[in-house]
């Protein structure tokens, strides 16, 4: 079972680029990488997943170098609105080993 | 459909007391999952159906719990002799499993919630 370790708390302001690193040394052959968002009082939802290189779609990048022992989850320009919780999750992408960890509490800023 | 339902969304029970919470997932989502998050931290897992199929369930998770999916749609999940350190928000989620419909990931769609607060 990967373990993974994020920051406890980022800050940021309105407009910038945030960038939350994900380490996760012992990461699996098969193991994807994923990240999920929750706001207070929600559910978390699905961010993005990969499982080499770079990942992009309409909310973020993910950033996963050669050796895959950390992964880099990039918000563009981000806003108020994306303040919220971040979780990144290594392995199957269910089940007991599907384990979501305390996340990264982003804060942005005005 | 919107999207994952969960009812009630808040139960306040005694005790010793048993609770039934109810999940809707997204139709035709053959997945579903259920989660317990304390505050502060992030989702635990619990158990997950394939259709009605309990395919796995936490080590950790006590007797006190069952759930059930029985004809692959809703799920509940019961708590008997409810205690204090079972206070918590029950999440439930939903997927499409790898390969059907073309699907290559397992994205998980939560519902809301239930808060239960034991007394």
């Amino acid at each position: 079972l990967a373990k993974t370790t994020q920051p406890i708390s980022m800050d940021s302001y309105e407009g910038q680029e945030v960038n939350i690193t994900c380490s996760h040394n012992n990461i699996a052959t098969n193991d994807y990488i994923t990240w999920y968002q929750q706001f207070p009082s929600q559910g978390p939802r699905f961010i993005i997943q990969g499982y080499k290189t770079k990942v992009t779609n309409e909310v973020a990048s993910l950033f996963i170098p050669a050796d895959r022992k950390s992964s880099t989850l990039s918000l563009p320009r981000v806003s108020l609105s994306d303040t919220a919780v971040y979780y990144c999750l290594v392995g199957e992408d269910y089940g007991q080993n599907f384990v979501f960890g305390p996340g990264t509490r982003l804060s942005v800023l005005p | 459909d919107t999207g994952v339902s969960q009812d009630p969304r808040h139960k306040i029970t005694k005790r010793g007391q048993n609770v039934t919470f109810r999940c809707d997932p997204i139709s035709e989502h053959n997945r579903l999952y259920w989660y317990r998050q304390t505050l502060g931290q992030g989702p635990e897992f619990l158990t997950y159906f394939q259709n009605e199929a309990q395919l796995e369930k936490s080590r950790l998770l006590s007797d006190r719990f069952s759930a059930e999916r029985p004809k692959g749609s809703f799920s509940t999940l019961e708590i008997q002799r409810t205690e204090q350190g079972d206070s918590a928000m029950y999440l439930c989620a939903s997927s499409v499993s790898p390969g059907r419909k073309g699907v290559t990931g397992n994205e998980q769609f939560f519902g809301p919630g239930t808060r239960l607060t034991v007394l």
